[in-house]
């Protein structure tokens, strides 16, 4: 596609309802990121994953949080059981390799009511 | 550690004026540096720096790397009210694929 997209925009959900999250790559890019970011902070990295490769999870912040990537492409990421400090924006990013430059969807916004 | 700055943290300024944003780093096996700007959620890619001294430009902003000195500025002239956003700056590495990035500077345009 032309560029990083991501859905739902927007999620509403309960506290202890799972929620998945899905990324969709620019076509080619074989880096794909997950971050995220709290209102009025910077931005977190939660996981990486590069081509074929063992993905990077060491910014996942707990056992909660898991994300795979279908084909090489299409990126799920599921947070169950969610809490109220889940809430935040998810941010998928692509880049065509390591250490490239990174381009950003435009993001889901998670509320955790 | 490596660690990205930015500053200020926040700037306000009128229409018209000229703004420098600042970013430091201390990062080993330096690769590049990216200068990114967030409107509301997605940041959207404005520079990459990789050689010091070489201004990049696009329209009214500019930025310029200085390796020994390890910052970057990124330069707005004749700002507009559309130019207000966060300004995040991040820098990568040889031996990581994974960007090290500043908090940000908020940039107000007031009309």
């Amino acid at each position: 596609g032309a560029g990083v997209s991501q859905s739902p925009s927007n999620k509403v959900t309960e506290k202890g309802k799972d929620v998945e999250l899905r990324c969709d790559p620019i076509s080619g890019h074989t880096a794909l990121y997950w971050y995220r970011q709290s209102l009025g902070q910077g931005l977190e990295f939660l996981i990486y994953f590069q081509g074929n490769s063992a993905p990077d999870k060491s910014g996942l912040p707990s056992d909660r949080f898991s994300a795979e990537r279908t084909g090489g492409s299409v990126s799920t990421l599921t947070i169950q059981r969610t809490q109220q400090e889940d809430s935040a924006v998810y941010l998928c990013a692509s880049s065509s390799g390591r250490g490239e430059t990174q381009y950003f969807g435009p993001g889901t916004r998670l509320l955790v009511l | 550690e490596d660690k990205v700055v930015q500053s200020p943290l926040s700037l306000v300024v009128h229409e018209g004026d000229t703004v420098t944003l600042n970013c430091s780093y201390e990062v080993t096996n330096f690769r590049s540096l990216l200068w990114y700007k967030q409107e509301k959620k997605a940041p959207t890619f404005l520079f990459m720096l990789t050689s010091s001294g070489i201004e990049k430009k696009s329209g009214r902003l500019s930025s310029i790397l200085d390796k020994k000195e390890l910052f970057s500025i990124l330069n707005i002239t004749a700002t507009q009210t559309g130019d207000s956003a966060v300004y995040l700056c991040a820098v990568s590495m040889d031996s990581n694929y994974q960007l090290i990035w500043g908090a940000g500077t908020k940039l107000i345009i007031k009309p």
